[in-house]
């Protein structure tokens, strides 16, 4: 596709549910990241896959957050057991290689809300 | 641990002013520093790059400079346009491929 797609826009699920959410990077773009934005904050970083490989999951902020990028290009971010805090917009981004000297282009982000 | 303040967080000016939105952050030891933009319900659109050896960057009517030593950037805004009413974000990359953004400045433009 011509920009980095997320699926869903929204997802409205209740607490203790799982959610997956997906991305679609730029076809071609090795690098891949997720952030998360809550509501008047900046966008907080949470992981980074250059390939298939998960080369920076720092971010995570605990075990119930996961992300796989099985064939080095549709990545999805699972969450087990959610939680009202989990509500927040979940953004991916990709780019060409993986130094950030280059453009980091963002999908439109999903939209979570645990209610 | 890097932080990242923006000033102020929210602006009001009338179409065709000039305007200069702030970004300070506590490490100099930057690897570069990018502008956004988001609009409302959407994802982040880069605007400016700027590489930590260079001191400025310029598109079209936006201009973003670096003072890397006293960890401030700018980004001018040149006769400012209603379609340029968003929230401007700044972000600093430390070398560990992730960003560290601030809250934003969110700009209205009114005609």
């Amino acid at each position: 596709g011509a920009g980095v797609s997320q699926t869903p826009s929204n997802k409205v699920t209740e607490k203790g549910k799982y959610v997956e959410l997906r991305c679609d990077p730029i076809s071609g773009h090795t690098a891949l990241y997720w952030y998360r934005q809550s509501l008047g904050q900046g966008p907080e970083f949470l992981i980074y896959f250059q390939g298939t490989g998960a080369a920076d999951d720092s971010g995570l902020p605990n075990d119930r957050f996961f992300a796989v990028r099985p064939e080095g290009s549709v990545s999805t971010l699972k969450i087990q057991r959610t939680e009202r805090g989990d509500s927040a917009v979940y953004l991916c981004a990709s780019s060409s290689s993986g130094q950030l000297t280059g453009e980091l282009f963002f999908g439109e982000g999903s939209r979570l809300t645990v209610l | 641990k890097q932080e990242v303040t923006q000033i102020p967080a929210a602006l009001s000016v009338p179409e065709g002013e000039n305007l200069v939105l702030n970004c300070s952050f506590t490490d100099s030891a930057i690897y570069n520093l990018q502008w956004f933009r988001q609009d409302p319900g959407k994802g982040l659109t880069s605007l400016l790059l700027i590489q930590s050896s260079q001191r400025e960057q310029t598109s079209g009517r936006l201009n973003a400079s670096l003072d890397k030593s006293s960890g401030r950037s700018t980004l001018y805004i040149a006769a400012s346009q209603p379609g340029d009413s968003a929230t401007y974000l700044c972000a600093v990359e430390a070398g560990s491929y992730q960003l560290t953004f601030g809250k934003g400045t969110k700009l209205s433009v009114i005609p």
